[in-house]
């Protein structure tokens, strides 16, 4: 099925590790982003995408790294893992950008429970 | 920078009462707005969305919004709730013109009793 798909969908790591959440979709959106979700605050929004190899920092970008080599992939790599960025993660993508004349739609993946012990 | 507030966190509802879910927003210009909504274990899936014309706005699942500019509210409502509609329910401002993502409430649970 197309859509977006996340991977893992559960995790635990210790402090201090290295961890990729991966993120694939198959619409061929050019925009692409990755939230955080945490008891609230909603979601925030820590890098987005704007097609390959361009990205940018959002709201609440310290501690991660992204890279877009490929339209349809977006991983979110933890350099070193802290309890703060326990978490659920999900990532996203839009055609275009949600600023975009049309009120562009932006599709969700399913999450990612992140939990650093 | 924009801001959206929910004010309620959680509401409960009878099944078959009417729903509303408040929304307020903070921009100086005309703002995109959305609902979205969360089922437990899932991602956001898209309710509906406001970005020009009319403040009426009618969105899947029997869900309706309404944009008042003068309130600076864009409050969700459903005539009649179904269990299934028990999940969070997040409010969210976009700019125009702006690549960066949307700004989203904290959210609103929403428990159905029977």
């Amino acid at each position: 099925d197309a859509g977006i798909t996340q991977s893992p969908r559960y995790k635990i790591t210790e402090t201090g590790r290295q961890v990729t959440l991966m993120c694939h979709q198959t619409w061929s959106h050019s925009y692409m982003f990755w939230y955080r979700q945490d008891l609230g605050h909603g979601l925030r929004l820590i890098y987005y995408s704007a097609a390959a190899d361009i990205t940018d920092k959002g709201e609440v970008p310290d501690g991660y790294v992204v890279s877009r080599s490929k339209t349809e992939n977006f991983p979110l790599t933890l350099e070193s893992a802290t309890r703060s960025q326990t978490s659920v993660y999900f990532c996203a993508s839009s055609e275009s950008g949600p600023g975009a004349g049309s009120g562009n739609t932006i599709y969700f993946g399913e999450g990612s429970w992140l939990t650093v012990v | 920078a924009q801001s959206v507030t929910q004010p309620d966190i959680h509401i409960t509802v009878s099944e078959g009462a009417s729903l509303e879910l408040r929304c307020n927003y903070s921009y100086g210009a005309t703002p995109y707005l959305f609902w979205y909504v969360q089922s437990p274990g899932q991602g956001l899936q898209l309710l509906l969305k406001y970005f020009s014309g009319d403040t009426l706005v009618q969105g899947i699942k029997g869900f309706e919004a309404e944009f008042k500019r003068s309130q600076s509210s864009f409050n969700l409502r459903k005539p009649s709730v179904h269990w299934s509609d028990a999940a969070e329910y997040f409010c969210a401002v976009g700019v125009a013109g702006s690549a960066r993502q949307l700004t989203f409430g904290s959210g609103t649970q929403l428990t159905v009793l029977p």
